[in-house]
């Protein structure tokens, strides 16, 4: 039940196209949501995040669509660049509890030139 | 604001011999710091949660008597990987904690020989 699942593993898109990475969750006493960017040998570097009391998130081209009946949320980029060749991880944590997040497993994510 | 910095960047030891590495809040205080492990192409491994001036809590499976963590002031934790073997050779990644945000620091790269 603390699991957060991340899909897909791997994405490749072409510049100027939509990224869309997906997470699922089970705990229903998250209620924090966050989004992860890292680049290979430098530590992850919050992107957006959301609390559940809203249904989307943007900034500038990263958006946070939230649904909290299905327990999903998802990242989109706009107009993908080759710079946002990375990895993105989403978390999910409890606001009221110690911090702690739980991390999906990943996305790598490259943007063809 | 909430730059969370670590040293070193890297460092190579002998197998047997003890590393130490700082991560330090610069810019705030963090009561709660925490300690990642990160394989390559995998996600980030939660070791420790760390409480400035109580004990470390440890994730299941962590050996707490080989990964010493100090949480010795409001803006600096320490890992002592003791007795380091080659299969400790990792990236390790802090984070600090502070108004619901985990700030993460660059990451360190040890190498055990």
């Amino acid at each position: 039940q603390q699991q957060v699942k991340q899909s897909p593993q791997s994405l490749i898109v072409q510049k100027g196209g939509i990224s869309i990475i997906n997470c699922a969750y089970e705990n229903t006493a998250f209620d924090y949501f966050p989004w992860y960017q890292q680049f290979p040998g430098k530590g992850p570097a919050l992107l957006i995040a959301i609390r559940p009391d809203v249904s989307e998130k943007k900034e500038g081209r990263f958006t946070i669509s939230f649904n909290k009946s299905a327990k999903q949320f998802s990242l989109h980029i706009m107009d993908s660049q080759p710079g946002d060749s990375a990895t993105y991880f989403c978390a999910a944590s409890i606001r009221s509890g110690t911090y702690k997040y739980i991390f999906g497993t990943g996305t790598r994510l490259k943007v063809l030139a | 604001g909430a730059v969370v910095s670590q040293h070193p960047s890297w460092v190579i030891c002998k197998s047997g011999t003890s590393v130490k590495i700082e991560c330090r809040s610069l810019d705030f205080q963090a009561t709660t710091m925490f300690w990642y492990r990160q394989f390559p192409k995998q996600s980030l491994m939660l070791m420790a949660t760390s409480n400035e001036g109580s004990k470390a809590t440890y994730e299941q499976g962590v050996e707490k008597d080989k990964f010493l963590i100090n949480h010795a002031s409001l803006t600096l934790s320490t890992l002592t990987v003791t007795s380091a073997h080659p299969e400790d050779s990792s990236f390790y990644i802090c984070s600090a904690a502070w108004d619901t945000e985990q700030y993460f620091g660059p990451g360190t790269r040890l190498t055990v020989t």
